[in-house]
């Protein structure tokens, strides 16, 4: 059974950086195909992807987030950490990490965490 | 960044089929990606419904019923997500995605559907 967590601060104050934790069982990181990424919805809007890493530490970023993210891995620990810097009061959302399985050129985010909202305000 | 285009709301009656479009950008052929269905429900994180690229390369989600279908409309280089004998609890968020070679994974703004 596969489960995602996520977790961190829920309120950041602007300018600050934003690290958030995906937590998760029932898969390994190092097992081909198999990718974590980050998706966000502030409130009332579309999901947005922010980031994806893969096993083989493939990273890829959303162009117009790039400048600020950085995604990375813990296989040991499975753990996926996110951070974001120079957070705005437009960060403000739910932030979910998602388990992405890439086979025969299908890529989808099959099984997602919960989501943690994360406001940013002074 | 590609952007997909849903219409902002839906509506049908329970029974009927519901028929939800996620449009492409011109540069950007439907015939050549995937394309990957979500419903949210308020509250919830989104599930992953199903994929459709061409009729005999498609996918369905785990648990997920039969009456979710999808199918491509290639002169409208659109997306379909088709959800036949509408029940109540069909009411929610629908997100497409795709994820061009080349290019960053986007979803689209999503498409409130309301069962009368």
């Amino acid at each position: 059974q596969i489960t995602l967590k996520e977790s961190g601060p829920t309120l950041v104050k602007p300018t600050q950086t934003l690290t958030l934790t995906c937590t998760f069982s029932g898969f390994s990181l190092s097992t081909s195909g198999v990718g974590v990424g980050w998706i966000r919805q502030p409130p009332g809007k579309a999901l947005e992807w922010l980031a994806l890493i893969y096993w083989n530490d493939d990273k890829r970023y959303s162009p117009s987030l790039k400048s600020r993210l950085t995604i990375t891995k813990d296989t040991s620990k499975n753990q996926v950490v996110l951070t974001m810097t120079n957070m705005d009061p437009v960060d403000t959302a739910t932030y979910y990490c998602a388990h992405m399985s890439t086979i025969f050129g299908v890529a989808h985010f099959d099984y997602w965490g919960q989501g943690t909202l994360v406001t940013v305000s002074s | 960044q590609p952007v997909l285009t849903q219409p902002p709301s839906s509506s049908a009656s329970p029974g009927e089929s519901a028929r939800l479009t996620c449009t492409l950008p011109s540069d950007i052929n439907v015939g050549s990606y995937n394309i990957y269905w979500y419903q949210q429900k308020p509250g919830s994180p989104p599930r992953y419904l199903l994929y459709y690229y061409s009729d005999s390369d498609k996918g369905q989600g785990s648990g997920v019923p039969s009456r979710f279908s999808g199918s491509k409309d290639a002169s409208a280089n659109t997306g379909i997500l088709l959800i036949s004998g509408l029940q109540s609890e069909d009411e929610a968020d629908y997100y497409c995605m795709i994820w061009p070679s080349n290019a960053p994974l986007v979803f689209g703004g999503g498409t409130k559907l309301t069962v009368l």
